[in-house]
């Protein structure tokens, strides 16, 4: 079955700091991953998307993810932190037919500190 | 602009009334999520529908209804069944051509007093 665990429920960086938000599933077939960004009393807003192509993935708003099929992880990063960023970011695992609903992980909160 | 609707934004109710929450997408997508979300808690799925005139429950169906009649319309009732109905909502939509990614509406908050 699949499934996502977020290590850190809740990170936080200052300002121009590097952006390290981990993500590691479970996956009895290749997988779709996504990480999505959520706004106070906001939706979800996809940042990225790993879909068997190149292993790291470049997102907007300057995140990219690495794909590691070795470590079976997912992690979100960003070079440098902006006060912006500051909101709650879940992954997500396909999965494993098309019938089958998308896995969410429990999210990360991310604070920015100026 | 193609997207996803949810109205309103802000709903109340007293308990022990039905309320529906509506979710509209012009997307074209087959498939349709409801999920909750508590303060500080992930995304919980309620229903979902991968067709019109089907769908399934999700891992919190209880005090839940949903109706599929058509593809662009996916509407959720909180009956006075739920226990703890005060949440926020959020609905989704995603197709298997788009690699399941999930677009999702602004949310419904509702409060139930």
């Amino acid at each position: 079955a699949q499934s996502v665990t977020q290590l850190g429920s809740h990170v936080s960086v200052s300002e121009g700091a590097l952006v390290l938000l981990r993500c590691n599933y479970s996956s009895s077939v290749p997988p779709y991953l996504f990480w999505y960004v959520q706004y106070p009393n906001q939706g979800l807003q996809l940042l990225l998307k790993y879909t068997s192509a190149a292993t790291l993935v470049k997102g907007i708003n300057g995140f990219e993810a690495e794909f590691k099929k070795s470590e079976t992880s997912f992690h979100l990063t960003k070079p440098s932190a902006h006060m912006s960023d500051a909101a709650e970011y879940f992954c997500a695992v396909s999965g494993e037919t098309s019938y089958d609903k998308v896995i969410f992980g429990p999210g990360t909160s991310l604070s920015v500190i100026p | 602009d193609g997207g996803i609707t949810q109205s309103p934004k802000y709903l109340f109710r007293k308990e022990g009334q039905n309320v529906t929450l509506s979710c509209e997408q012009n997307l074209n997508h087959d498939a349709m999520y409801w999920y909750r979300q508590d303060p500080g808690q992930g995304l919980r799925l309620i229903y979902y529908s991968q067709i019109v005139n089907d769908f399934q429950k999700g891992d919190i169906a209880e005090g839940y209804s949903v109706s599929r009649e058509k593809k662009e319309s996916f509407p959720l009732t909180v009956t006075s069944a739920q226990k703890n109905p005060t949440a926020f909502y959020l609905c989704a939509s995603s197709t298997p051509e788009g690699l399941y990614e999930q677009y999702f509406g602004p949310g419904t908050r509702l409060t139930v007093t």
